[in-house]
């Protein structure tokens, strides 16, 4: 039972650089997103995908890329990491007639130096 | 999208009931609620859903009023475990944007 498997969970990296968090689910989950929580606050919605192909912005797009080529994988990827999206980074899936009933990753810890 | 509302902390006692309101004005006909729960350094974890009167399951109970503004959910006799973030969540399988959750801090 693997449910929503993140990796990597813990990740360093310099201001500039670039990385994928990836996410995957083996429950066969149209929905999928990724939400950012950082110190203290709630999670906030960056990017979502309703199914294979389709992706759409939540509340906090901007420095962060999504694919979603595959039922089962939605990564992230940052582009020119910058010392704001320092935080801990969660995948989430849902199914379709589940209406909001989320799946949550363990989490990935990304700090930006 | 419906933005939800809820208090910032609550604290209680062992042994207590825990009822935790939250508000959703603007919730569409085709929005669910959803409660989750949240420990530091995990991911949250579902807890209750409903969508109109009540619901109750092993861990808690969802109570939604006939305009479905606002949902209470409560906690029977919380214990120091209890002690946790929760989320109150209003929408569909959509663009699902979390509030900034209640902290419950339960004593002994």
């Amino acid at each position: 039972n693997a449910g929503v498997t993140q990796t990597p969970k813990f990740q360093v990296l310099k201001t500039g650089q670039s990385m994928t968090l990836q996410c995957a689910q083996d429950m066969n989950h149209e929905y999928m997103s990724w939400y950012r929580q950082d110190p203290g606050m709630g999670l906030r919605l960056i990017h979502y995908s309703v199914g294979a192909g389709i992706t759409d912005q939540g509340e906090v797009p901007n420095g962060y890329n999504v694919s979603r080529s595959t039922t089962e994988d939605f990564p992230l990827r940052l582009l020119s990491a910058a010392p704001s999206q320092t935080s801990v980074y969660f995948c989430a899936s849902s199914s379709q007639t589940s209406a909001g009933e989320l799946f949550f990753g363990e989490g990935s810890r990304l700090t930006v130096l | 999208l419906a933005k939800t509302t809820q208090p910032v902390s609550m604290d209680s006692y062992e042994g207590q009931e825990v009822n935790i309101t939250c508000s959703h004005n603007n919730i569409a006909t085709n929005d669910y609620i959803t409660w989750y729960q949240q420990f530091p350094s995990q991911g949250p974890r579902f807890i209750i859903q409903g969508y109109k009167t009540k619901v109750t399951n092993e861990v808690a109970s969802l109570f939604i009023p006939a305009d479905r503004k606002s949902s209470t959910l409560s906690l029977p006799r919380v214990s120091l475990s209890d002690t946790a973030v929760y989320y109150c969540l209003v929408g569909n399988t959509d663009k699902l944007i979390f509030g900034t959750g209640t902290r419950l801090q339960v004593f002994p």
